[in-house]
């Protein structure tokens, strides 16, 4: 199993670009996530989806589009890149909230707006 | 305030020391608890996890629920230079609530 695939590992942006950062899981999760995590806030919400066609807003998700067509996939789009969204980008997917299966994250996107 | 609050250390036991995090949670409803590790540079992983209140031990590990104080609590006996990093705390109501994490370093 490969569990969450993030691609790419790495980006610089320039501000006003836009981009699109692919997610895949191969575990048929309904739940699908995405996170920024900075120094000293942890990981914050973006967006989610409890499964294909259904996608909610989370803490955090100005500037940031997602969609789910299918329940192996869901991308964010970067809509206009600015500064203040250099992160790092986790997604995340779950069989269940409402049980302790918890979350399997993928390796991370290091995202650089200059 | 976050709904799951985490001292956020920096942490630095010597090699073989017994190793406290801990957590407090703001929501009664919350029903399951988890502690993720997380090396540098990758992505969490889930550690371990219980189920309303009570202990749950597993290998030098032992998370620690507390539901009447509301606090999450991992022990790491034994602690090994491989346990550095980052240790996150979380809770399951409506979605998943993380604290900000514990930055652990275990001193050879």
């Amino acid at each position: 199993n490969a569990g969450v695939t993030q691609t790419p590992k790495f980006q610089v942006l320039k501000t006003g670009q836009s981009m699109t950062l692919q997610c895949a899981q191969d575990m048929n999760h309904e739940y699908m996530s995405w996170y920024r995590q900075d120094p000293g806030m942890g990981l914050r919400l973006i967006h989610y989806s409890v499964g294909a066609g259904i996608t909610d807003q989370g803490e955090v998700p100005n500037g940031y589009n997602v969609s789910r067509s299918t329940t192996e996939d869901f991308p964010l789009r970067l809509l206009s890149a600015a500064p203040s969204q250099t992160s790092v980008y986790f997604c995340a997917s779950s069989y269940s909230i409402l049980t302790g299966y918890g979350y399997t994250f993928g390796s991370g996107t290091r995202l650089t707006v200059v | 305030q976050k709904e799951v609050e985490q001292d956020p250390g920096p942490l630095s036991v010597p090699e073989g020391a017994i190793v406290s995090l801990n957590c407090t949670y703001s929501n009664s409803a919350f029903q399951y608890f988890m502690w993720y590790r997380q090396y540098s540079r990758k992505g969490p992983e889930l550690l371990m996890y219980t189920y309303s209140s009570g202990n749950k031990e597993d290998g030098r590990f032992t998370a620690q629920v507390d539901k009447s104080s509301k606090y999450i609590s991992l022990f790491i006996r034994d602690s090994q230079p491989s346990d550095s990093a980052t240790y996150l705390c979380a809770a399951t109501g409506n979605q998943f609530y993380f604290g900000t994490g514990t930055s652990l370093t275990v001193i050879p």
